[in-house]
């Protein structure tokens, strides 16, 4: 099986909220995380990254938080815009080898006027 | 826009067939991989190249194949197609040789007839 998932296939959020994406992995191992999004049609774009010995990140508008203990990693979107309407993808790499990103399979962000 | 370009676009082959699909890599990055995407699910790892030289595969059979020149682009070679070969190959450039913070093109859409 994947050792990166998401809990929801979908989210839904009214235009102006916060939106918060979650995502569970399962190799202890992994030691780097991303998060990316997709638009239709486009390759994914990426939002944000955090290594394990950081719990929480900040970037613009979004925030990015590590718990180790449970193996879960969130993305908060603050003040969600129509633009934000994505499916977005967390990612997770072991170690600083070659051995490539794992995706899980993504949540669909969907922006209620 | 990441300056990662991929060509084609779109590709329709019959099985049996072989492929080459090509990508440019953003100025300055020194590190290409390659994905692919099936419809509805995230991305997978297929191998990166960094130097001229594949330094790491995931899980795909010796029948994908690739090259990484002088000025970093990169092509992605797959023979005897299979109907299953069809999804969206995603290629990824970085400025590492770990294949982190990756930044994506916007694919080839493969489809296998």
């Amino acid at each position: 099986g994947e050792s990166v998932g998401l809990h929801l296939p979908t989210l839904s959020v009214q235009e102006g909220d916060n939106s918060i994406i979650n995502c569970a992995y399962s190799n202890s191992a992994s030691d780097y995380f991303i998060w990316y999004k997709q638009e239709s049609g486009k390759g994914p774009q990426f939002i944000i990254d955090i290594r394990s010995n950081m719990d929480k990140r900040q970037g613009q508008r979004v925030t990015v938080l590590l718990n180790k203990t449970v193996k879960h990693l969130s993305l908060q979107i603050a003040a969600t815009q129509p633009g934000d309407s994505a499916v977005y993808f967390c990612a997770e790499k072991n170690g600083g080898g070659a051995d490539g990103l794992t995706f899980g399979k993504g949540t669909h962000l969907i922006i209620q006027p | 826009e990441t300056g990662v370009t991929q060509s084609p676009t779109h590709l329709i082959k019959t099985r049996g067939q072989q492929v080459t699909l090509r990508c440019s890599s953003q100025s300055g990055h020194n590190t290409v991989s390659w994905y692919q995407q099936a419809l509805g699910q995230g991305p997978q790892f297929i191998f990166q190249y960094y130097r001229e030289e594949e330094n790491g595969r995931g899980n795909f059979p010796p029948r994908f194949s690739g090259l990484q020149f002088p000025n970093y682009s990169s092509e992605l070679n797959v023979n005897a197609l299979e109907l299953d070969d069809s999804a969206l190959y995603l290629c990824a450039s970085s400025f590492t040789g770990s294949g982190e913070k990756l930044f994506f093109g916007s694919g080839t859409q493969l489809s296998v007839l």
